[in-house]
C-alpha cells in the first residue's frame, strides 16, 4: 500500500472550517483513499473514502487531486467534539488498513 | 447502521490467565473480522485478520498460538489471550467489514478493550 505523509497537527477554531492535508505521491490506479478518526480511548471511526472523484457525507467533504497524489478532508464547521487524530491511508480494494502517525486535530472554542 | 460492538470494555486480571474478548456486527453480516493492538501513544497495529469459517492470518511477529481468533459466524469473532502476561496489556480493537456485497467496503471498529494483567 501506498504510503501517506500527514502533518503531525494542527487546529482551528470552533464552527470554521479544518482542512487537514495529505499526501501520497506513490498512490497506485486502483488504491483508495481512507479517513478514520480516533478519539481518545476509542476505537477508530469511519469518516470516508474514495478514489478519483470528490465525496461528501454527513460527516465530511473529501477533495482528491486530479493526479490524485494529495488529498485533503474537509471538516465544514469543526465542533470541539471533532478533537481526535485523524488517519489518512490508502490502500487497495477490501485491503488491509496501516494505521500510521496520523495528524491531531484541537478544535479550540 | 454498520455497528460493531467489542465486550468487554476492559479487563483487569492476574498473569497466567487466558481472557476471551468478543467482536460482534449488529446489523450486518461480517465477512471478515480484523483485530488490532494498540499501546500508549502509538498507532494501531493489524495483528490479525479472519474470514469467516476459515483460520486467521496473522501479522509477521504475531503468536498465532499466543492470541487465538475465532470467527464461527458472520456476526461474531473472539481473540482469546493466552496465559497473559504484563507485556500483553494493551488496547484491543477488533474491525469488521462486510464483503459479501459490493466491492470495497469500509471497516467499522468497535470500541476497543482495555487489557490490564497484573
Amino acid at each position: 500500500d501506498a504510503k501517506t505523509t500527514q502533518p503531525t497537527s494542527m487546529d482551528c477554531a470552533e464552527g470554521r472550517a479544518a482542512n487537514l492535508p495529505c499526501n501520497h505521491s506513490t498512490i497506485s490506479g486502483n488504491e483508495y483513499v481512507y479517513w478514520y478518526r480516533q478519539i481518545h480511548s476509542q476505537g477508530p471511526q469511519y469518516i470516508i473514502h474514495g478514489l478519483k472523484n470528490n465525496e461528501t457525507n454527513e460527516m465530511a467533504s473529501l477533495i482528491i487531486t486530479e493526479d490524485r497524489k494529495s488529498s485533503t478532508l474537509i471538516l465544514p464547521h469543526a465542533t470541539l467534539r471533532d478533537t481526535a487524530v485523524y488517519y489518512c491511508i490508502i490502500t487497495g480494494a477490501n485491503s488491509k488498513l496501516t494505521f500510521g502517525k496520523g495528524i491531531t486535530l484541537s478544535v479550540r472554542p | 447502521g454498520a455497528v460493531v460492538s467489542q465486550h468487554p470494555s476492559w479487563v483487569i486480571c492476574k498473569s497466567g490467565t487466558s481472557v476471551k474478548i468478543e467482536c460482534r456486527s449488529l446489523d450486518f453480516q461480517a465477512t471478515t473480522m480484523f483485530w488490532y493492538r494498540q499501546f500508549p501513544k502509538q498507532s494501531l497495529m493489524l495483528m490479525a485478520t479472519s474470514n469467516e469459517g476459515s483460520k486467521a492470518t496473522y501479522e509477521q511477529g504475531v503468536e498465532k498460538d499466543k492470541f487465538l481468533i475465532n470467527h464461527a459466524s458472520l456476526t461474531l469473532s473472539t481473540l482469546t489471550v493466552t496465559s497473559a502476561h504484563p507485556e500483553d496489556s494493551s488496547f484491543y480493537i477488533c474491525s469488521a467489514s462486510d464483503r459479501g456485497g459490493h466491492s470495497n467496503q469500509p471497516q467499522h471498529f468497535g470500541d476497543g478493550t482495555r487489557l490490564s494483567i497484573l
